[in-house]
C-alpha cells in the first residue's frame, strides 16, 4: 500500500531538549511539507521541499529543521529554540505542483513538551 | 500571502438535512486551486473536494458539491443528506499554481460539524 508514515505516534520531550519526527512516503512524490496544527489555528506551513537536497522555509520555521537526503524521507527536528513545540505535526507529500493534484497527509505526530 | 477565512467555527446539522459551510479567501492571483478537507476525529486529513480556478463548473463530489464564486472570492461546501460519518473538523484550503509557493496549502482555521441524530 502506498502512503506517507510518520512516527511517532505520540512524542514527549523535556524542554531544551531537540527531538525529530520522521516522516516517509513510498508514492514516489517529489514534493514534501510539513505543517503544525493548534487548536483553533488550522495548518500552518512549517517547511517544504520540492526535491532532494533543496527545502525552503514555511511561514513558522523559526526552531525547526528539517533536511531531504532522500526522496522518501523529510525528517523534522523540533530544536530547543521552538519555545511553544506543543502541537499536532502533519506531514504531507505532494505528486506534481502544476495540477489539481491533492496533498497526501500522514496521520500525524502529537508533540507535548513537558 | 493569500488569506483563507471560515467564519463559522462550528456548524450543527441534523441527519439527512442539508448544510452549507463557508469559505472566502484573498488573493490577486488569477490561476489558483481550492480544496476542501475533512479531518475526524482520528485526526487523518481527507480530501473532500477540489476546484480549479480557471473552472466555471462547481465540483461535485456525491452529496458534496462547492459554490465557487471566483469574483467574489467565495468557495463554500453544500452537504446533503448529512449522515453521522460526516462529523468531522472541515478546512478550507487554497492553493497557487505558481511554483514560487511550492504548492503549500493555505489553510482556514476549520469548521467543526456535528450531525445529530
Amino acid at each position: 500500500d502506498g502512503g506517507i508514515t510518520q512516527s511517532p505516534k505520540y512524542l514527549f520531550r523535556k524542554e531544551g531538549q531537540n527531538v525529530t519526527l520522521s516522516c516517509e512516503q513510498n508514492l514516489n512524490h517529489d514534493a514534501m511539507y510539513w505543517y503544525r496544527q493548534d487548536p483553533g489555528q488550522g495548518l500552518r506551513l512549517i517547511y517544504y521541499s520540492q526535491i532532494v537536497n533543496d527545502f525552503q522555509k514555511g511561514d513558522i520555521a523559526e526552531g525547526y529543521s528539517v533536511s531531504r537526503e532522500k526522496k522518501e524521507s523529510f525528517p523534522l527536528t523540533v530544536t530547543s529554540a521552538q519555545k511553544n513545540p506543543t502541537a499536532f505535526y502533519l506531514c504531507a507529500s505532494l505528486a506534481r505542483g502544476g495540477a489539481p493534484n491533492e496533498q497526501f497527509f500522514g496521520p500525524g505526530t502529537r508533540l507535548t513538551v513537558l | 500571502a493569500q488569506t483563507v477565512t471560515q467564519s463559522q467555527p462550528e456548524m450543527s446539522v441534523q441527519e439527512a438535512e442539508t448544510v452549507t459551510l463557508s469559505c472566502t479567501y484573498d488573493t490577486s492571483e488569477s490561476d489558483y486551486y481550492l480544496f476542501w478537507y475533512k479531518q475526524p476525529p482520528s485526526r487523518q486529513m481527507i480530501l473532500v473536494i477540489r476546484q480549479e480556478a480557471y473552472k466555471q463548473q462547481n465540483a461535485t463530489e456525491n452529496r458534496f458539491s462547492v459554490n465557487f464564486q471566483k469574483a467574489a472570492k467565495s468557495f463554500s461546501l453544500k452537504i446533503s443528506d448529512s449522515q453521522l460519518g460526516d462529523a468531522a473538523m472541515y478546512f478550507c484550503a487554497y492553493r497557487s499554481a505558481n511554483s514560487n509557493s511550492g504548492y503549500a496549502l493555505n489553510f482556514g482555521k476549520g469548521t467543526s460539524l456535528l450531525v445529530t441524530p
